[in-house]
């Protein structure tokens, strides 16, 4: 298994550009989502999904959209970059079997705007 | 939003056992109480998670009082590898996962 991988692993964009951070995960996992973590800081939910079709807000969703169109994939777009979201992203899948919930990391996309 | 409060940082000596803890006073009956290691420029990654009572495993120990109103987070004889964020979350009962800032761990030689 490959777990969960992300493109790109870096990324600079000008201002008012857009783009797409991929997210990908091998694990059949229903609950997938995305966080930023500024540095210094914890991490921050932006989007989740707890299933194909299904999407919600997390704490800081403003600027970002997401779609949920198979298991596998969770795509997170910015639609106007800002120096504010600067900052690295992390997708995860969570694993809820046998009652133990474990979250699966993606190692990172490192994202700069200026 | 389900929040837990840790202490911001803890310094230790390699060879020492470090305990950290957590305080989730609302903690609700289906809640789990999950612990995460995150080194530099990686994600986090699962270390141990506990209902009640004691859980241990290969990397460290969970200590839950019957109250369930605090976690202990234990590393037996840390080394300097072990120099990490550690976060404490409540999962379970929440769509969402919220990670508060964490306890930086730093192991001094």
């Amino acid at each position: 298994n490959a777990g969960v991988t992300q493109t790109p692993k870096f990324q600079v964009l000008k201002t008012g550009q857009s783009m797409t951070l991929q997210c990908a995960q091998d694990m059949n996992h229903e609950y997938m989502s995305w966080y930023r973590q500024d540095p210094g800081m914890g991490l921050r939910l932006i989007h989740y999904s707890v299933g194909a079709g299904i999407t919600d807000q997390g704490e800081v969703p403003n600027g970002y959209n997401v779609s949920r169109s198979t298991t596998e994939d969770f795509p997170l777009r910015l639609l106007s970059a800002a120096p504010s979201q600067t900052s690295v992203y992390f997708c995860a899948s969570r694993d809820s079997g046998q009652g133990v919930e474990t979250q699966y990391f993606g190692p990172g996309t490192r994202l700069l705007v200026l | 939003l389900a929040k837990t409060t840790q202490p911001i940082s803890m310094d230790s000596y390699e060879g020492q056992e470090v305990n950290i803890t957590c305080s989730h006073n609302n903690i609700a009956t289906n809640d789990y109480i999950t612990w995460y290691q995150q080194f530099p420029s990686q994600g986090p990654r699962f270390i141990i998670q506990g209902y009640k009572t004691k859980v241990t495993n290969e990397v460290a120990s969970l200590f839950i009082p019957a109250d369930r109103k605090s976690s202990t987070l234990s590393l037996p004889r840390v080394s300097l590898s072990d120099t990490a964020v550690y976060y404490c979350l409540r999962t379970g009962s929440a769509r969402q996962l919220t990670f508060g800032s964490g306890t930086q761990l730093t192991v001094l030689p």
